[in-house]
C-alpha cells in the first residue's frame, strides 16, 4: 500500500490549459505539502496544509490553487499553464507541523507544458 | 531565514571508497537538519535527521552525519561506497515553530565507479 500516492505520474499539456494533480496519504498524518522540483533538481516548497488549513503559501502565482477536502487529500490545480510550470511536483506528508517531523514523499508528477 | 549550501553538485567516488557530501546551513535558531536521498524517477527518502539529541547521527544504508554547530555544518559520510549509493542527495533544514517548512540545498549527485 503506497503511503503517499500522486496521480497522474506524467502529464503533458499545452500552454494555456488547466490541469490538476491529486494526492492522497494513508499514514494518518495531519500535514500535507506540495513541493516543486525544477529541471536543475532544485526543490522548493509551494504550500502546506495542516488539518485542511493553509499554513504555508510561498509566493506562488495565484494560478496555482491547492485544495484539501480532508486531511488525507491535497490536490493542486493549475490554471493557464505556462512553459515555466514544467517541473516535477511532489506531494508529501508529515505527522504534524513540528519542524522535527520527517516528510514522506510521493513518487512525483512530471508536468510538461508544450 | 534558513538556508542550506551543498558544496559540489557532482561527486564521484570509487566503489569501496569514503563518501563525503558537504552541507552547511544558516539558521537564526537551533535547527533541525535532514539528509534525503532521491533515486532516479522516485520521490525523496529520509536518510537521517538531527533534532538536537546526539550530534553524530546514524542513518540507513551505513550513512552518518555529524552536526557541528561551530562550523554550521552537517556533512554526510559513508565509510565504503557501494554502486547502489548512486543517487541525488539533498540536505535540508527546518526551524522550530516554522510550520515544518523544509528548505533544501541544491543537491549533490553521487556517482560510484568500479
Amino acid at each position: 500500500d503506497t503511503a503517499v500516492s500522486q496521480t497522474p505520474k506524467y502529464l503533458v499539456t499545452q500552454m494555456g490549459n488547466d490541469k490538476s494533480i491529486k494526492c492522497e496519504q494513508n499514514l494518518g498524518h495531519d500535514t500535507m505539502y506540495w513541493y516543486k522540483q525544477d529541471s536543475k533538481k532544485f526543490l522548493k516548497i509551494m504550500f502546506s496544509y495542516n488539518n485542511k488549513e493553509l499554513i504555508i503559501n510561498e509566493t506562488v502565482p495565484n494560478r496555482f490553487s491547492p485544495k484539501s477536502p480532508d486531511k488525507a487529500h491535497l490536490n493542486l490545480h493549475i490554471n493557464s499553464l505556462e512553459l515555466g510550470d514544467s517541473a516535477v511536483y511532489f506531494c508529501a506528508s508529515s505527522q504534524d507541523i513540528s519542524g522535527a517531523n520527517v516528510l514522506t514523499f510521493g513518487a512525483g508528477s512530471r508536468l510538461t507544458v508544450l | 531565514a534558513q538556508s542550506v549550501t551543498q558544496l559540489g553538485s557532482h561527486v564521484s567516488v570509487s566503489e569501496g571508497a569514503l563518501v563525503l557530501l558537504r552541507c552547511n546551513y544558516s539558521s537564526s535558531v537551533p535547527p533541525y537538519l535532514f539528509w534525503y536521498v532521491q533515486y532516479p524517477n522516485q520521490g525523496l527518502q529520509l536518510l537521517l535527521k538531527y533534532t538536537s539529541a546526539a550530534t553524530l547521527v546514524k542513518g540507513i544504508n551505513g550513512f552518518e552525519a555529524e552536526f557541528k554547530k561551530s562550523e554550521t555544518s552537517f556533512h554526510l559520510t559513508k565509510p565504503s561506497a557501494h554502486m547502489s549509493d548512486a543517487a541525488e542527495y539533498f540536505c535540508a533544514v527546518s526551524e522550530p515553530g516554522g510550520g515544518n517548512k523544509l528548505t533544501f540545498g541544491t543537491g549533490t549527485q553521487l556517482k560510484v565507479e568500479l
